[in-house]
Order: C-alpha cells, then sequence, then structure tokens
C-alpha cells in the first residue's frame, strides 16, 4: 500500500528565505507525486507533478520539487519566500495503473514572517 | 477547459437535519469523482469515490451517502446531520487512467448546530 509523511506540520520562514517542505512516500510501484497548495477556505491547486519524465519537476509560483528515487522524497522548494506563499501544502502519491487510489499527506502549514 | 462546480460554499445546518452537497464537472467525460472531508486544521479524509455511473465505493462508513446520477454529477447526501459532520468538503475529479491528478472544487464550509 502507497503512503505519504510530510515532516514538519507548520514550517515558517522569513520573507525572501528558501522553502523547502519534505514528502517522503511509500509505493510498491513506480509512483506518480503530486504537491498541492490550500489557501483557506479555498480547495487544492495543483502546484506540480512527477510522471516519471525529468526528476526535477517546475511548477506554478516559482516552486519545484525534485524526485529522488533512492531517498523516495519528494521535497517542494522556493528560492525566495513571498508572503502570499502563506498557505497549507499537500504531498500525494497515485500509482500508475489505479486512478482512484491517491494517497494525500496530512500537510505542512507554512507561515511567511516579513 | 474543465471545471468543477460545488455548491453551496457555505451551509449551517440543525442536528437531525438531512443533507445535499451537489459537484457537477464540465469539459470531461468519464472522470473520476471524489467526496473528502476536511475538518478544521486537519488533513484530507476521502469519504467517497465514484468511476462511472452509479458506482460508488465508501471509504469511511458513516451516516453520509452518495451517489452519481448522471456522468459529471456527484451528490453527497445524509438523512440525519450529525455534530460531527461539520468541516469543509471538497469534490474532486481525476481522470480515468492511473497518474492523473485530482482537481478540486472550492469546497462547501458546513457548520452544524
Amino acid at each position: 500500500a502507497q503512503s505519504v509523511t510530510q515532516l514538519g506540520s507548520h514550517v515558517s520562514v522569513s520573507e525572501g528565505a528558501l522553502v523547502l517542505l519534505r514528502c517522503n512516500y511509500s509505493s510498491s510501484v513506480p509512483p506518480y507525486l503530486f504537491w498541492y497548495v490550500q489557501y483557506p477556505n479555498q480547495g487544492l491547486q495543483l502546484l506540480l507533478k512527477y510522471t516519471s519524465a525529468a526528476t526535477l519537476v517546475k511548477g506554478i509560483n516559482g516552486f519545484e520539487a525534485e524526485f529522488k528515487k533512492s531517498e523516495t522524497s519528494f521535497h517542494l522548494t522556493k528560492p525566495s519566500a513571498h508572503m502570499s506563499d502563506a498557505a497549507e501544502y499537500f504531498c500525494a502519491v497515485s500509482e500508475a495503473n489505479y486512478g482512484q487510489n491517491f494517497v494525500f499527506g496530512p500537510g505542512t502549514r507554512l507561515s511567511v514572517l516579513p | 477547459s474543465q471545471t468543477i462546480h460545488q455548491w453551496p460554499a457555505t451551509l449551517v445546518q440543525p442536528v437531525g437535519s438531512p443533507l445535499s452537497l451537489e459537484c457537477t464537472v464540465e469539459g470531461t467525460s468519464n472522470p473520476n469523482l471524489y467526496w473528502y472531508r476536511q475538518a478544521a486544521g486537519r488533513g484530507l479524509q476521502l469519504l467517497f469515490y465514484s468511476v462511472g455511473i452509479g458506482q460508488i465505493s465508501s471509504e469511511v462508513p458513516q451516516n453520509l451517502s452518495a451517489s452519481r446520477p448522471q456522468d459529471r454529477q456527484f451528490i453527497l447526501s445524509s438523512k440525519k446531520l450529525l455534530l460531527s459532520d461539520s468541516g469543509f468538503y471538497l469534490c474532486a475529479w481525476s481522470g480515468d487512467r492511473g497518474g492523473q491528478p485530482q482537481h478540486f472544487g472550492d469546497g462547501t464550509r458546513l457548520s452544524i448546530l
């Protein structure tokens, strides 16, 4: 069975600092991996996805993530945090042949300090 | 392009009252459809998913039910709401092949009094 862990339920960074949100996954087959962002009282918005092409994936809003098979990780980064990046971030994993089998991590709340 | 509509945006209901939340998808056919619940400050809990008309899989036994009367319509219902049903309800869709992302509606904030 697949699973996702996100280290740190709450991460705080200063405006302009590096953002690093951690995601580790478990999957018995090559996974598809996703990062989503959720602003208060809104649905989840897809930031980026890994689908077995390039291991470094660029997404919207300046975010990127790197798939590392040896570490079973898919950490999300952004070189310089903006105040508007404050939100909840979810990592998710899906297996290739089961579209409905989509597992979300518990989420990491990102705060950006002025 | 595909869009997903979910309504109402907010709902306040008394304990014991019925519930009907509706979700519709446009611009795609035969989508997988999902209902999630998000308690305050918590992650996503998958409630139901559907791979086709009339096909519903329940992930969590409770007093909620789901129906898919049309290809792009997904309804979440309850005959009698409990206080514990309060939360943020999200509908999502994905393509019917594996590895495709889910796309979410704007959610319904349900408060039970």
